[in-house]
C-alpha cells in the first residue's frame, strides 16, 4: 500500500542554519503531497502542499518541491527560527478519504 | 478560518471506564476523522465519517465506535479503555472535494 518515510529525528540546529528534512513515499497514483507541522502543545496544521509532479508549494519560508521521479518531497528552509522549533509531518492522499502519514520529525532550534 | 476543537486538552480514566471524547467543526465540512498519535508511529487513522450516522472504520478501529448524529460533531467512544488506549487523539475535518484536514488541538488521554 501508499506509504510515507521521514528522516528520524530529532534534527538539531542553531538559529539561522539551513534546514532540510527528507521525505519520500510510494503511492500506486499521483498522490497529493503535504507537510504538517506540530507546535508544542497543539495539533496538526497545514504548512504546505503540493498537488502534482515538479510543483512547488511554499509558507513562512518553507518550500518543498514534488519530485516524481525520485519520490520525494523534501522540506526546506533557508534560515531557521527558534520559533520554528515543532514536530514535522509528511503526508500523501491519494485521492480517497485518507491521509497516509510518515512518523514525524521533531526539529529543535536553539539561540 | 476552518475551526476545530476537542472537548478536553488533557483526560485521566481508569481501566475499564467508558470514554467519550467530543469533536466539534464549524465550517460544515462533510468528513471528520478521528487519529490517534503515538511517539515513533506518527498518526493511525481509526474511524472516519463522510456524513451523518456514516461511518467508516481506519486502520486501526478495534476497541474504539463512533457517533455522528449531527454534522458538526464526531464523537470517539472507548467502550472500556485499557492502558494501551493511553495516547494523543487528534480530531480532524475536510471539505467535499477537497484534500486538505483541519486538525483540532488534541486530547491526550492517559488510561490507568
Amino acid at each position: 500500500g501508499d506509504s510515507v518515510t521521514q528522516m528520524e529525528g530529532p534534527v538539531t540546529l542553531s538559529e539561522e542554519a539551513f534546514l532540510t528534512i527528507n521525505c519520500t513515499y510510494t503511492a500506486t497514483g499521483y498522490p497529493s503531497l503535504f507537510w504538517y507541522v506540530q507546535y508544542p502543545g497543539e495539533g496538526l496544521q497545514l504548512l504546505l502542499k503540493a498537488t502534482k509532479a515538479d510543483d512547488k508549494g511554499s509558507n513562512k519560508g518553507f518550500e518543498a518541491t514534488y519530485r516524481k521521479e525520485t519520490t520525494s518531497f523534501h522540506l526546506e528552509k533557508g534560515s531557521v527560527q527558534v520559533s520554528d522549533s515543532a514536530v514535522y509531518f509528511c503526508a500523501l492522499s491519494d485521492g480517497t478519504d485518507k491521509l497516509i502519514f510518515g512518523t514525524g520529525t521533531r526539529l529543535q532550534v536553539f539561540p | 478560518d476552518v475551526k476545530v476543537t476537542q472537548s478536553s486538552r488533557y483526560l485521566v480514566k481508569r481501566t475499564g471506564e467508558k470514554v467519550f471524547l467530543e469533536c466539534v467543526q464549524d465550517m460544515d465540512h462533510e468528513n471528520m476523522f478521528w487519529y490517534r498519535q503515538d511517539p515513533g508511529l506518527g498518526l493511525r487513522l481509526i474511524y472516519f465519517s463522510y456524513d451523518v450516522k456514516m461511518k467508516e472504520k481506519g486502520d486501526i478501529p478495534e476497541g474504539y465506535s463512533v457517533s455522528r448524529e449531527k454534522k458538526e460533531r464526531f464523537s470517539l467512544i472507548l467502550e472500556s479503555a485499557s492502558t494501551n488506549q493511553t495516547s494523543m487523539y487528534l480530531c480532524a475535518s475536510r471539505g467535499e472535494g477537497v484534500d486538505t484536514q483541519y486538525f483540532g488541538p488534541g486530547t491526550r488521554l492517559t488510561v490507568l
